[in-house]
């Protein structure tokens, strides 16, 4: 979805360097995700924002943080990378006001991140 | 938690025969039921959701089906094409609340529809 956009889309890093992820979103929603693919596993939640001020770990959060630095915007670090951290990781948003309060979720196109 | 199980990972079906996708899922306050698209280099795509209070929903060639006695649902896909070929996921939320931000994702179907 071209309203969420993913920088950098390819990533190759080396293991205990720090990197960043970023999202950002015109769709004015005020909820945004990171989620990690991994082949087989489907998508598992990292962290989780309702607002600027309200950040929540997911079910994966070990190794990673984020920070809300906007409406807008939302980032994911890894503050160490190491090789088992090697997948595609996606950026979503949503509107609890939409549909009812009903959770439609919008995917940026996705980073794929690989540490050697 | 709630958990969601997705079979079969892998499908393959001929060009304009229809294709079945299968989810149960665990928690019995869930009431949200949305099947995502992704396409090969893209992100999951919402195609289609159904939510607690019906049985059945269509939109053109897909349909979802929902059985929340069994808690399973499935996706129902008529007439494919080589289009449709991408992976699938079905995920399960407690669809309005406090909890409804959280999607629980099946781990997906590789679908693919052969000329």
């Amino acid at each position: 979805d071209a309203d969420v956009t993913q920088t950098p889309r390819n990533r190759i890093t080396k293991t205990g360097k720090r990197i960043m992820l970023e999202c950002s979103q015109t769709k004015g929603h005020d909820r945004m995700y990171w989620y990690r693919q991994d082949p087989g596993l489907g998508l598992r939640l990292i962290y989780y924002s309702f607002d600027v001020k309200d950040i929540n770990k997911g079910e994966i959060s070990d190794g990673y943080s984020v920070s809300r630095q906007a409406q807008a915007k939302f980032s994911l670090s890894l503050e160490s990378a190491i090789p088992n951290q090697t997948a595609l990781y996606f950026c979503a948003t949503s509107d609890f006001r939409d549909a009812g309060g009903y959770n439609e979720q919008f995917f940026g196109p996705g980073t794929r991140l690989t540490v050697l | 938690g709630e958990n969601v199980e997705q079979h079969p990972s892998t499908l393959s079906v001929q060009e304009g025969d229809s294709a079945v996708i299968k989810c149960t899922y665990s928690d019995s306050a869930s009431n949200y039921f949305p099947w995502y698209k992704q396409e090969l280099g893209k992100g999951p795509q919402l195609i289609i959701d159904i939510r607690s209070n019906v049985g059945e929903k269509k939109d053109q060639r897909i349909a979802v089906t929902l059985n929340k006695t069994a808690k399973h649902f499935s996706l129902h896909i008529t007439e494919t094409q080589p289009e449709d070929s991408a992976v699938y996921f079905c995920a399960a939320s407690r669809g309005s609340g406090g909890s409804n931000y959280k999607l629980t994702f099946g781990k997906g179907t590789l679908l693919t529809v052969n000329p």
